[in-house]
């Protein structure tokens, strides 16, 4: 067990709707980022927080948005969904933003758009 | 753009034997080279890492060795066991972005008893 916590485990919905994906970090982990796993793309970097402010952005869509709340949980939520969006999404934290950072990965979300 | 290779996409060794897979990177920036390890239904788990300024990192049957030069990096596990069957990722980052990984496309090992 990584520590870090991503519900729900399973969430299928229907093309244009918007979902919200959780995570909490582990106990003390200031960094929270998200990555997108799927077949084709594999796993790409989203974005990143720390302590509530966002740090970096990779190939994250417009109409997806991330926030960290002052309890260093974390939300991703994808709006306008297509059938592209279809992936597992994970939840990684790290302690801080030092120069080598080793992530650890919580369990995922399975998105599933219909 | 950022890019890391990773060969082969498939491994099937025998439980004992060696297992290696190479990683290349485009980004000469890069400087920090993670390799996870993805079972079915988890997340991926940190095995080893290396930094550019060390050529080569051991841990039990798991070594990394980096080749800065040719850009090249790879994962080698020496007696290969049943439980090491998994999908394995490398990843590669600049020293300024540490969270910021680029993946490898993967490896599934497999180890036959």
């Amino acid at each position: 067990d990584s520590g870090v916590t991503q519900t729900p485990k399973h969430l299928i919905t229907a093309t244009g709707q918007r979902v919200t994906l959780r995570c909490s970090p582990r106990s003390g982990d200031l960094s929270v980022y998200w990555y997108q796993q799927s077949l084709d793309q594999g796993l790409q970097f989203l974005i990143q927080y720390y302590n509530g402010e966002e740090r970096a952005k990779g190939n994250i869509l417009e109409r997806f948005s991330a926030q960290q709340f002052p309890d260093l949980h974390s939300e991703l939520n994808l709006s306008s969904l297509e059938l592209g969006d279809s992936a597992l999404y994970f939840c990684a934290s790290s302690v801080d933003l030092g120069i080598t950072e080793k992530l650890f990965f919580g369990s995922g979300t399975q998105l599933s758009v219909l | 753009g950022e890019n890391v290779e990773q060969h082969p996409s498939t491994l099937s060794v025998q439980e004992g034997d060696s297992a290696v897979i190479k990683c290349t990177y485009s980004d000469s920036a890069s400087n920090y080279f993670p390799w996870y390890k993805q079972e079915l239904g988890k997340g991926p788990q940190l095995i080893i890492d290396i930094r550019s300024n060390v050529g080569e990192k051991k841990d039990q049957r798991i070594a990394v060795t980096l080749n800065k030069t040719a850009k090249h990096f790879s994962l080698h596990i020496t007696e290969t066991q049943p439980e090491d069957s998994a999908v394995y990722f490398c990843a590669a980052s600049r020293g300024n972005q540490g969270g910021k990984l680029i993946f490898g496309q993967g490896t599934e090992l497999s180890v036959k008893p």
